[in-house]
């Protein structure tokens, strides 16, 4: 069992937006602005997309945004597009002796 | 542009022990945190520790105390990851990743480990 709680799987249709949750504690999630997210397609190794809660690294479309409420992180993808269809993780720091930790992942299809 | 090249695929014995290199071009090797990520075949991503370089301290997950060991050779800009005492479980794709501004970029490869008798 993961220590991020993400749904299984989110789906939309091209253009649409879609927003993909990640819930942990206030030792992790809630207790830093350190959740990051990731997008895995399928052989491949994963891509950051968003870093310390809602910032964009270089490169990476206006398209993803990231924001935090409390204990749960969000990932929102507007203007859905065949390309985003892929697996996305969260991560945060953690208070505890394992540093990092993952969500378990969320499947996105577009439909 | 940093990028973070691993070793090849391994096949080993149960019991026995893997070493995985990850060697970094671009950027100041001993500057930067290297962690190590797994997934197994179908499941998620799992942190499993981290090296500073310019420091030498390596952290681990819980999970793998005593059983994993994160190096870094300065000189030739690599980073090891050995797991000892293998098992079934431990079949999985490895990564190793740079860690910026708290999020992990890039990421090397990845080097299938494959655990069977």
């Amino acid at each position: 069992q993961s220590a991020l709680t993400q749904p299984a799987s989110v789906s939309g249709s091209p253009g649409q937006s879609i927003t993909i949750s990640c819930t942990g504690t206030s030792s992790d999630v809630g207790g830093y602005n350190y959740v990051s997210w990731y997008q895995q397609h399928p052989g491949k190794a994963p891509k950051l997309m968003i870093y310390e809660v809602s910032n964009r690294p270089s490169g990476v479309s206006n398209r993803f945004s990231g924001s935090k409420s409390g204990n749960t992180a969000s990932l929102t993808i507007s203007g859905l597009q065949a390309e985003d269809e892929a697996d996305y993780y969260c991560s945060s720091y953690t208070s505890s002796s394992t540093l990092r930790v993952f969500g378990g992942g969320t499947k996105l299809t577009v439909l | 542009q940093v990028q973070l090249v691993q070793s090849g695929a391994e096949v080993k014995k149960p019991g026995s022990s893997v070493k995985v290199s990850c060697k970094a071009s671009g950027g100041t090797f001993s500057s930067y945190t290297i962690s190590w990520v797994r997934q197994a075949p179908g499941q998620g991503l799992e942190w499993m520790g981290r090296i500073i370089p310019i420091l030498g301290i390596a952290n681990y997950a819980q999970k793998f105390q005593g059983r994993v060991t994160i190096t870094a050779d300065k000189s030739t800009s690599t980073a090891y990851m050995e797991l000892s005492s293998l098992r079934s479980e431990d079949t999985a794709v490895y990564y190793c990743a740079r860690v910026v501004l708290m999020g992990f970029d890039p990421w090397g490869q990845g080097t299938l480990v494959t655990v069977s008798s």
